[in-house]
C-alpha cells in the first residue's frame, strides 16, 4: 500500500487568506483525489488530480475557490483561496494503486 | 449519478457479538466496493473491498458480502473487540476513464463496549 504524507497536519487560519495543503506519497501514481470531511460527516470528493492535465471537479467544487496542482507523480497540492468559516473542515488526499485508494491523514483546517 | 446508502447511523454491541452494516447502491455498473474503518482523528484505512465477480469475501473476523441483483453489500465483523469501535464506511465505484471514483456511503458509529 502507498504511504501517504500531509502538511500541514492543522491550521488556523483569517476568512479572506488562502491556504496549500500537500500531499506526498512514497511511490509513483496515476491518480490522486482530494476529499472533504465535515466533523462527523462522510467523505465528499473535491476533484482528481491526474498528472500532466486539468484537475476535474465534482459538482459544487470550482477551480477558482480550490486550485490543485499536480506537477509529478508523487506530489499533489490542494488550495483552499478566499477562505470563510465554511471552509472550516478537514481536508484528505488519497492516492489510487490499481483499484484501492489509500488515504493520507488529513489537514484539520479551522477559518476564522 | 451513484448514490450509496448505509445502514445503521449507528450500532451498539457487547464485546464477542457480531455487527452487521449494510449498503445499497444505485448504478448497476459500479463493480468495487471497499470498506474503510476510520477511528477518531485518523485516517480511513481499507479494511476490505470485494469486486463484482465475487459473492462473498473473509479476511480473519472481517467478511464481506455482495448481492449484484439486489444491489446491495454487507459488512460482517464477529467476535467484535473494544478496539472495533469506530466509524465505517462502504464504498461504491465503476470503472471510469481509467480510475475509481468512489462514492462513500454516510457512515456507520460501530461502538463495542466491554
Amino acid at each position: 500500500s502507498a504511504v501517504i504524507s500531509q502538511k500541514p497536519s492543522r491550521d488556523i487560519c483569517q476568512r479572506g487568506t488562502s491556504l496549500t495543503i500537500q500531499c506526498q506519497v512514497d511511490s509513483q501514481v496515476t491518480m490522486m483525489f482530494w476529499y472533504r470531511q465535515q466533523p462527523g460527516q462522510s467523505l465528499t470528493l473535491i476533484a482528481t488530480a491526474n498528472q500532466g492535465s486539468e484537475a476535474t471537479y465534482e459538482s459544487g467544487f470550482v477551480i477558482d475557490k480550490f486550485p490543485i496542482s499536480r506537477p509529478n507523480l508523487t506530489f499533489s497540492t490542494l488550495t483552499v483561496s478566499n477562505m470563510s468559516p465554511e471552509d472550516s473542515s478537514i481536508y484528505l488526499c488519497s492516492a489510487q494503486g490499481a483499484e484501492t485508494q489509500y488515504f493520507g491523514p488529513g489537514t484539520r483546517l479551522l477559518v476564522l | 449519478g451513484e448514490n450509496v446508502e448505509q445502514h445503521p447511523s449507528t450500532l451498539s454491541v457487547q464485546e464477542g457479538d457480531s455487527a452487521v452494516i449494510k449498503c445499497t447502491y444505485s448504478d448497476s455498473a459500479s463493480n468495487y466496493f471497499p470498506w474503510y474503518k476510520q477511528e477518531l482523528g485518523k485516517r480511513p484505512q481499507l479494511i476490505i473491498d470485494i469486486r463484482s465477480n465475487v459473492g462473498e469475501k473473509k479476511d480473519q473476523r472481517i467478511a464481506v458480502t455482495l448481492n449484484k441483483t439486489a444491489k446491495h453489500f454487507s459488512l460482517h465483523i464477529t467476535e467484535t473487540q473494544p478496539e472495533d469501535s469506530a466509524v465505517y464506511f462502504c464504498a461504491a465505484s465503476k470503472l471510469t476513464g481509467g480510475y475509481n471514483k468512489l462514492i462513500f456511503g454516510a457512515g456507520t458509529r460501530l461502538a463495542v463496549h466491554p
